[in-house]
């Protein structure tokens, strides 16, 4: 069974950092690419950034471009997103979510719960 | 960046009726779109890919058309258990685009 289990989240100053951390389970990790998406309170879906199997090819929504980093360790399973310089408007539930084909099809089969990142003085 | 526009924004509907929900894109994107389901206090549920293909162990009441600029997500005898938001997506060009998303109610 595919599992996709987020953790690192919480409440954070503006101006501060914190990293998401996605546990993947169930199917070969390092095989697919993977995506982060968020949702602000109340709020529509937003695709965040996406990374390749290896690693070395990444995109980002220009909203967080220079402030968040994607990454991933294949041989541990885990999807990062490491954000920094966070604003109040990043607060969001953040999923983590896979992409189902080797190629990168750009949509999402699997989905983890969300982590709720909020960031408030 | 391309722009999703859903319509409307909520339907409220009886058991049994057929729903519709419209999604347009800025510009043409062929047949890269996708149709995502959101129960409340639940993370998204993909039900269509390529505009018009049905994931592995959607009911059949969901259908997908379109291609170019304009979609339509189709829910043929409403269920209870289809309260839900429902979002398209195109799958095109980055960034991802999401539409605002159709609120579904049951009347």
């Amino acid at each position: 069974e595919v599992q996709l289990v987020e953790s690192g989240g919480g409440l954070v100053q503006p101006g501060g950092s914190l990293r998401l951390s996605c546990a993947a389970s169930g199917f070969t990790f390092s095989s697919y690419w993977m995506t982060w998406v968020r949702q602000a309170p109340g709020k529509g879906l937003e695709w965040v950034a996406n990374i390749k199997q290896e690693g070395n090819e990444k995109y980002y929504v220009a909203s967080v471009k220079g402030r968040f980093t994607i990454s991933r360790d294949n041989a541990k399973n885990l999807l990062y997103l490491e954000m920094d310089s966070l604003r109040p408007e990043d607060t969001a539930l953040y999923y983590c979510a896979r992409d189902p084909s080797e190629w990168g099809s750009n949509f999402f089969d699997y989905w983890g719960q969300g982590i709720l990142v909020t960031v408030s003085s | 960046d391309i722009q999703m526009t859903q319509s409307p924004s909520s339907v409220s509907a009886s058991v049994g009726d057929r729903v519709t929900i419209t999604c347009r894109a800025s510009q043409g994107i062929a047949s890269w779109l996708v149709w995502y389901q959101q129960k409340p206090g639940e993370a998204p549920n993909l039900l269509i890919y390529a505009a018009s293909r049905l994931q592995s162990g959607v009911p059949s009441r969901f259908s997908g058309s379109g291609s170019g600029t304009d979609f339509t997500l189709t829910i043929n005898s409403l269920q209870p258990e289809d309260l839900a938001t429902y979002y398209c997506q195109q799958t095109n060009t980055f960034p991802l685009t999401f539409g605002g998303g159709t609120k579904v109610e049951i009347k």
